[in-house]
């Protein structure tokens, strides 16, 4: 069965400070989604990745970034951290069968203090 | 106004209880997915459908292409089917498959 698997899955930091979140697709995929919940708010997509390419994207704030790297894990890279990214940051990946599924991790949760 | 409009936002249910949760989207859209969220932030996906209706176990999924209306039904409701279930509609204007307009959810909790 698909998964995903996030790191850290909590991490507390200062305003403009650097985070860097990491998601490790189980098998790996060539596709992955990220998404961001506030504190009592619905998910929002971030982008999205396709054979290490941008394929979308959506309210990913200037100050963010990502990737997706050769052995197909992906990394969101957040820079001059605000109060407001505090958020649980979900990747999520397709399932390999025509479904439609969507596999997502744990999430990890970012603090900015 | 919100693309996507869940009600009931709170629903309590006695054990057993039928339940229906609604989702009515005003764009266009290419499939839509019913997805549920637990108190401590896992998500997991529930349904995709694009056009009628789908089953999986006690679970129910419709969808109404024409009226921009989907369902979720939870039949013989247990006190662990409680969660936020979360509409997500694909608009035709996301550019990938993941690229989702999500609903407020509807928190569920299912009384013993």
């Amino acid at each position: 069965a698909a998964g995903v698997i996030q790191s850290p899955r909590h991490l507390i930091k200062e305003k403009r400070e650097t985070a860097t979140l990491k998601c490790y697709p189980i098998p790996r995929h060539d596709t992955v989604y990220w998404y961001q919940q506030g504190p009592g708010q619905d998910p929002q997509f971030l982008i999205s990745f396709y054979e290490k390419m941008q394929s979308d994207k959506g309210s990913i704030p200037d100050r963010f970034s990502a990737q997706q790297f050769s052995d197909y894990h992906s990394e969101l890279n957040m820079s001059s951290l605000e109060l407001g990214d505090s958020a649980l940051y979900f990747c999520a990946i397709p399932g390999h069968s025509n479904t439609g599924e969507l596999f997502f991790g744990e999430g990890s949760r970012l603090t900015v203090l | 106004k919100n693309e996507v409009e869940q009600s009931p936002q709170n629903l309590t249910a006695q054990e057993g209880e039928f339940i229906t949760i609604n989702c009515s989207y005003s764009v266009g859209i290419s499939a839509l997915h019913w997805l549920q969220q637990h108190p401590g932030g896992g998500i997991v996906s529930l349904f995709m459908l694009s056009s009628g209706k789908k089953k999986h176990g006690r679970l129910i999924a419709t969808i109404n292409i024409q009226e921009k209306h989907s369902s979720l039904h939870i039949t013989a409701s247990h006190p662990r089917d409680s969660a936020v279930y979360i509409c997500a509609p694909h608009p035709y204007y996301g550019g990938s498959q993941g690229n989702l307009i999500f609903g407020k959810g509807t928190k569920l909790s299912v009384k013993p």
